[in-house]
Protein backbone atom coordinates (compact mmCIF):
# COMPACT_ATOMS: atom_id res chain seq x y z
CA UNK A 1 0.00 0.00 0.00
CA UNK A 2 1.27 3.63 -0.70
CA UNK A 3 2.45 5.71 1.88
CA UNK A 4 3.38 9.66 2.32
CA UNK A 5 7.50 9.31 3.49
CA UNK A 6 8.79 11.67 5.78
CA UNK A 7 12.31 12.09 7.42
CA UNK A 8 13.88 12.06 9.62
CA UNK A 9 11.41 10.94 12.31
CA UNK A 10 13.00 12.47 15.06
CA UNK A 11 15.31 15.71 15.14
CA UNK A 12 16.81 17.48 17.95
CA UNK A 13 18.41 20.54 17.63
CA UNK A 14 19.73 23.77 19.46
CA UNK A 15 17.73 27.07 19.23
CA UNK A 16 19.17 29.39 16.45
CA UNK A 17 20.49 26.36 14.24
CA UNK A 18 18.53 25.49 10.92
CA UNK A 19 16.47 22.32 10.23
CA UNK A 20 14.75 20.90 7.13
CA UNK A 21 11.86 18.23 6.90
CA UNK A 22 11.33 16.46 3.36
CA UNK A 23 8.43 14.34 2.40
CA UNK A 24 7.31 12.12 -0.44
CA UNK A 25 3.76 12.07 -0.76
CA UNK A 26 1.92 9.02 -2.56
CA UNK A 27 2.58 8.79 -5.93
CA UNK A 28 0.25 10.88 -8.31
CA UNK A 29 -1.01 13.16 -5.57
CA UNK A 30 -1.33 16.57 -6.57
CA UNK A 31 -2.08 18.20 -3.42
CA UNK A 32 0.65 18.18 -0.44
CA UNK A 33 0.09 19.72 3.11
CA UNK A 34 2.33 20.39 5.78
CA UNK A 35 1.09 20.72 9.46
CA UNK A 36 2.17 21.77 12.47
CA UNK A 37 1.00 19.60 15.66
CA UNK A 38 2.10 21.03 19.04
CA UNK A 39 1.66 18.32 22.13
CA UNK A 40 -1.68 17.92 23.46
CA UNK A 41 -3.41 19.60 20.46
CA UNK A 42 -4.91 19.09 16.85
CA UNK A 43 -2.53 19.42 13.89
CA UNK A 44 -2.49 23.15 12.07
CA UNK A 45 -2.15 24.08 8.50
CA UNK A 46 0.94 25.41 7.80
CA UNK A 47 1.45 25.47 3.89
CA UNK A 48 -0.86 23.61 1.13
CA UNK A 49 0.62 22.93 -2.13
CA UNK A 50 -1.34 22.03 -5.53
CA UNK A 51 1.29 20.76 -7.85
CA UNK A 52 4.35 22.75 -7.29
CA UNK A 53 2.31 25.95 -6.45
CA UNK A 54 1.16 27.14 -3.36
CA UNK A 55 -2.61 27.04 -2.21
CA UNK A 56 -2.29 28.53 1.58
CA UNK A 57 0.46 29.22 3.49
CA UNK A 58 -1.40 31.86 5.83
CA UNK A 59 -0.56 30.06 9.36
CA UNK A 60 3.19 29.99 8.20
CA UNK A 61 5.38 32.23 10.03
CA UNK A 62 7.36 33.23 6.83
CA UNK A 63 9.86 35.25 8.84
CA UNK A 64 11.93 32.12 9.59
CA UNK A 65 9.50 28.98 8.00
CA UNK A 66 10.03 28.37 4.40
CA UNK A 67 8.39 25.55 1.76
CA UNK A 68 9.24 23.87 -1.65
CA UNK A 69 7.75 21.26 -3.99
CA UNK A 70 10.06 22.35 -7.12
CA UNK A 71 8.95 19.89 -8.95
CA UNK A 72 5.38 19.04 -8.05
CA UNK A 73 6.34 15.69 -6.28
CA UNK A 74 8.63 15.78 -2.72
CA UNK A 75 8.58 18.91 -0.82
CA UNK A 76 11.08 20.41 2.10
CA UNK A 77 10.37 22.61 5.16
CA UNK A 78 12.82 24.34 6.41
CA UNK A 79 12.67 26.49 9.90
CA UNK A 80 15.58 29.00 10.19
CA UNK A 81 16.31 29.66 13.20
CA UNK A 82 14.75 27.67 14.88
CA UNK A 83 13.03 28.54 18.06
CA UNK A 84 12.25 26.98 21.51
CA UNK A 85 8.45 27.27 20.78
CA UNK A 86 8.88 25.39 17.39
CA UNK A 87 9.00 21.94 19.09
CA UNK A 88 6.13 19.45 17.94
CA UNK A 89 5.52 17.17 15.64
CA UNK A 90 5.59 18.39 12.09
CA UNK A 91 3.23 15.93 9.48
CA UNK A 92 2.94 15.69 5.94
CA UNK A 93 -0.29 14.65 4.09
CA UNK A 94 -0.99 14.11 0.47
CA UNK A 95 -4.31 13.97 -1.26
CA UNK A 96 -5.93 13.18 -4.90
CA UNK A 97 -7.91 15.83 -6.87
CA UNK A 98 -10.95 16.38 -5.09
CA UNK A 99 -10.86 13.01 -2.75
CA UNK A 100 -11.10 15.24 0.48
CA UNK A 101 -9.22 12.35 1.95
CA UNK A 102 -5.96 13.36 2.90
CA UNK A 103 -3.07 10.54 3.44
CA UNK A 104 -0.71 11.50 6.31
CA UNK A 105 2.95 10.57 6.67
CA UNK A 106 4.11 9.19 10.38
CA UNK A 107 5.48 12.57 11.02
CA UNK A 108 8.73 14.12 12.36
CA UNK A 109 9.34 14.98 16.03
CA UNK A 110 11.02 18.22 16.24
CA UNK A 111 12.87 18.92 20.08
CA UNK A 112 14.99 22.28 19.73
CA UNK A 113 16.74 22.51 23.14
CA UNK B 1 -13.69 31.39 11.49
CA UNK B 2 -14.65 27.99 11.70
CA UNK B 3 -13.87 26.30 14.33
CA UNK B 4 -14.56 22.04 16.35
CA UNK B 5 -14.78 21.72 19.95
CA UNK B 6 -14.06 18.27 21.25
CA UNK B 7 -16.30 17.73 24.22
CA UNK B 8 -14.05 15.72 26.89
CA UNK B 9 -10.20 15.42 26.33
CA UNK B 10 -10.15 11.95 28.12
CA UNK B 11 -12.88 9.47 27.45
CA UNK B 12 -12.08 6.00 29.80
CA UNK B 13 -14.72 3.12 28.94
CA UNK B 14 -14.53 -0.83 29.45
CA UNK B 15 -13.27 -3.31 26.61
CA UNK B 16 -16.98 -3.87 25.39
CA UNK B 17 -18.56 -1.21 26.29
CA UNK B 18 -20.27 1.86 23.87
CA UNK B 19 -17.77 4.32 22.57
CA UNK B 20 -19.01 7.75 22.23
CA UNK B 21 -16.57 11.00 21.00
CA UNK B 22 -18.33 13.95 20.85
CA UNK B 23 -17.38 16.79 18.49
CA UNK B 24 -19.25 20.12 17.67
CA UNK B 25 -18.56 22.66 14.96
CA UNK B 26 -19.29 26.32 14.06
CA UNK B 27 -20.32 27.30 10.24
CA UNK B 28 -22.48 29.30 8.76
CA UNK B 29 -22.83 26.58 5.87
CA UNK B 30 -22.14 23.06 6.65
CA UNK B 31 -18.85 21.61 6.20
CA UNK B 32 -17.43 19.10 5.29
CA UNK B 33 -16.67 16.71 8.26
CA UNK B 34 -13.86 13.62 8.98
CA UNK B 35 -12.89 11.66 11.88
CA UNK B 36 -8.91 10.88 11.82
CA UNK B 37 -7.51 8.40 14.51
CA UNK B 38 -3.71 8.81 15.60
CA UNK B 39 -1.90 5.92 17.28
CA UNK B 40 1.39 7.25 19.40
CA UNK B 41 4.36 8.35 17.32
CA UNK B 42 1.99 8.08 14.03
CA UNK B 43 0.49 10.42 11.63
CA UNK B 44 -2.81 10.22 11.40
CA UNK B 45 -5.10 8.37 9.93
CA UNK B 46 -9.02 8.47 8.22
CA UNK B 47 -11.97 6.83 10.11
CA UNK B 48 -14.90 8.13 8.29
CA UNK B 49 -15.82 11.56 6.35
CA UNK B 50 -19.14 13.03 5.50
CA UNK B 51 -19.51 15.40 2.19
CA UNK B 52 -22.77 15.15 1.25
CA UNK B 53 -25.57 12.54 1.02
CA UNK B 54 -26.68 10.12 4.00
CA UNK B 55 -25.95 11.97 7.40
CA UNK B 56 -25.37 8.44 8.96
CA UNK B 57 -21.88 7.49 7.75
CA UNK B 58 -19.75 4.38 8.60
CA UNK B 59 -15.92 3.94 8.38
CA UNK B 60 -13.25 1.69 9.25
CA UNK B 61 -13.30 -0.46 12.40
CA UNK B 62 -16.69 -0.60 13.21
CA UNK B 63 -16.84 3.51 13.80
CA UNK B 64 -19.70 5.33 12.80
CA UNK B 65 -20.77 9.05 12.98
CA UNK B 66 -24.39 10.76 12.07
CA UNK B 67 -23.96 14.35 10.96
CA UNK B 68 -26.71 16.47 12.73
CA UNK B 69 -27.64 19.89 11.09
CA UNK B 70 -29.88 21.57 13.83
CA UNK B 71 -27.15 20.59 16.33
CA UNK B 72 -23.86 20.82 14.65
CA UNK B 73 -22.87 17.77 15.80
CA UNK B 74 -20.77 14.95 14.16
CA UNK B 75 -20.36 12.54 17.05
CA UNK B 76 -18.64 9.39 16.70
CA UNK B 77 -19.45 6.17 17.65
CA UNK B 78 -18.85 2.01 18.65
CA UNK B 79 -21.36 0.29 20.18
CA UNK B 80 -18.55 -2.11 21.41
CA UNK B 81 -14.92 -1.07 22.37
CA UNK B 82 -12.08 -3.07 21.70
CA UNK B 83 -8.63 -2.97 23.72
CA UNK B 84 -6.77 -1.83 20.37
CA UNK B 85 -9.01 1.59 19.91
CA UNK B 86 -6.82 2.97 22.28
CA UNK B 87 -5.54 6.27 20.66
CA UNK B 88 -6.20 9.90 20.21
CA UNK B 89 -9.53 10.72 17.95
CA UNK B 90 -9.08 14.30 16.01
CA UNK B 91 -12.62 15.49 14.81
CA UNK B 92 -12.10 17.91 11.43
CA UNK B 93 -13.84 19.86 9.14
CA UNK B 94 -13.20 21.91 6.06
CA UNK B 95 -12.46 25.30 5.64
CA UNK B 96 -15.76 27.35 3.86
CA UNK B 97 -13.54 28.95 1.52
CA UNK B 98 -10.76 26.18 0.81
CA UNK B 99 -12.56 22.91 1.00
CA UNK B 100 -9.10 20.58 0.89
CA UNK B 101 -7.97 22.92 3.96
CA UNK B 102 -9.02 20.94 7.59
CA UNK B 103 -9.76 22.98 10.85
CA UNK B 104 -9.13 20.10 13.62
CA UNK B 105 -10.29 19.77 16.93
CA UNK B 106 -8.39 19.41 20.00
CA UNK B 107 -8.73 16.16 20.22
CA UNK B 108 -10.06 12.92 22.49
CA UNK B 109 -7.72 10.67 24.36
CA UNK B 110 -9.52 7.21 24.24
CA UNK B 111 -8.90 4.63 26.90
CA UNK B 112 -10.19 1.21 26.68
CA UNK B 113 -9.98 -1.08 30.38
CA UNK B 114 -10.24 -4.81 30.10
Amino acid sequence: EAEVAQSPRYKITEKSQAVAFWCDPISGHATLYWYRQILGQGPELLVQFQDESVVDDSQLPKDRFSAERLKGVDSTLKIQPAELGDSAMYLCASSADRSYEQYFGPGTRLTVT
Amino acid sequence: AQSVTQLGSHVSVSEGALVLLRCNYSSSVPPYLFWYVQYPNQGLQLLLKYTTGATLVKGINGFEAEFKKSETSFHLTKPSAHMSDAAEYFCAVSDLYNTDKLIFGTGTRLQVFP
